[in-house]
């Protein structure tokens, strides 16, 4: 059963880079039909989505954000990240990594992607100030 | 983007009643070449990550009680909660997943009259 956790810094400067991670366990980021993505919620407000990454390396961003962030696979592919720059107190939020439901198939094999977040992990506060 | 906007932002419902959750999109979120609708119902209860409720906005995740029911087609969505429990205190979320960027409503929060 695939489980996910975030870790990194609680506290970041304004105008430095926020850097988390994600460890996969349970399962293998290597599995096609998955993405691998990043969603923030500020205290008492509601999700954004910030991005995400496929098997292949592939990103997609929200444009939102296009311009500070940066997705990776780790080293060992059992963990990925999200570096974010230039973070403002607006920043300040849980952030969550999720994998989505990966493929559904049709009687012809042709595959309709199921882009609902189905595995989460608990969420890592970050915080913003000086 | 597709904007999310669901009503109400928030509701009191006795134990035992309905709790009615409405979700509206932008633009269509149905893909005419398998008929589904790229919808997707949350719950996310205090202090916990959002669980997945609903995905082609009625399939009901395992799981989930049968006390819950997402219908609807196009641009208007519907979360019902039949019978609520004390346990379903909590806010509900729809999200898109149709295009890029995936959105999600601004939350519609459920409370025991």
């Amino acid at each position: 059963q695939v489980q996910l956790r975030e870790s990194g810094p609680g506290l970041v400067r304004p105008s430095q880079t926020l850097a988390l991670t994600c460890t996969v366990s349970g399962g293998s980021m290597s599995t096609t039909g998955y993405y691998w993505s990043w969603i923030r919620q500020p205290a008492g407000k509601g999700l954004e989505w910030i991005g995400r990454l496929y098997s292949s390396g592939t990103t997609d961003f929200n444009p939102s954000f296009k311009s500070r962030i940066t997705l990776a696979f780790g080293t060992s592919k059992s963990q990925f990240s999200l570096q974010m720059t230039s973070v403002t107190a607006a920043d300040t939020a849980v952030y969550y990594c999720a994998r989505d439901k990966g493929d559904q198939f049709d009687s012809d094999g042709y595959p309709y992607p199921i882009r609902a977040f189905d595995i989460w992990g608990q969420g890592a506060t970050v915080i913003v100030s000086s | 983007d597709i904007v999310m906007t669901q009503s109400p932002d928030s509701l009191a419902v006795s134990l035992g009643e309905r709790a009615t959750i409405n979700c509206k999109s932008s633009q269509s979120i149905l893909y005419t070449s398998n008929n589904k609708n790229y919808l997707a119902w949350y719950q996310q209860r205090p202090g916990q990550p959002p669980k997945l409720l609903f995905y082609w906005a009625s399939t009901r995740e395992s799981g989930v009680p049968d006390r819950f029911s997402g219908s609807g087609s196009g641009t208007d969505f519907t979360l019902t909660i039949s019978g609520l429990q004390a346990e379903d205190v909590a806010i509900y979320y729809c999200q898109q997943y149709y295009s890029t960027p995936q959105t999600f409503g601004q939350g519609t929060k459920v409370e025991i009259k």
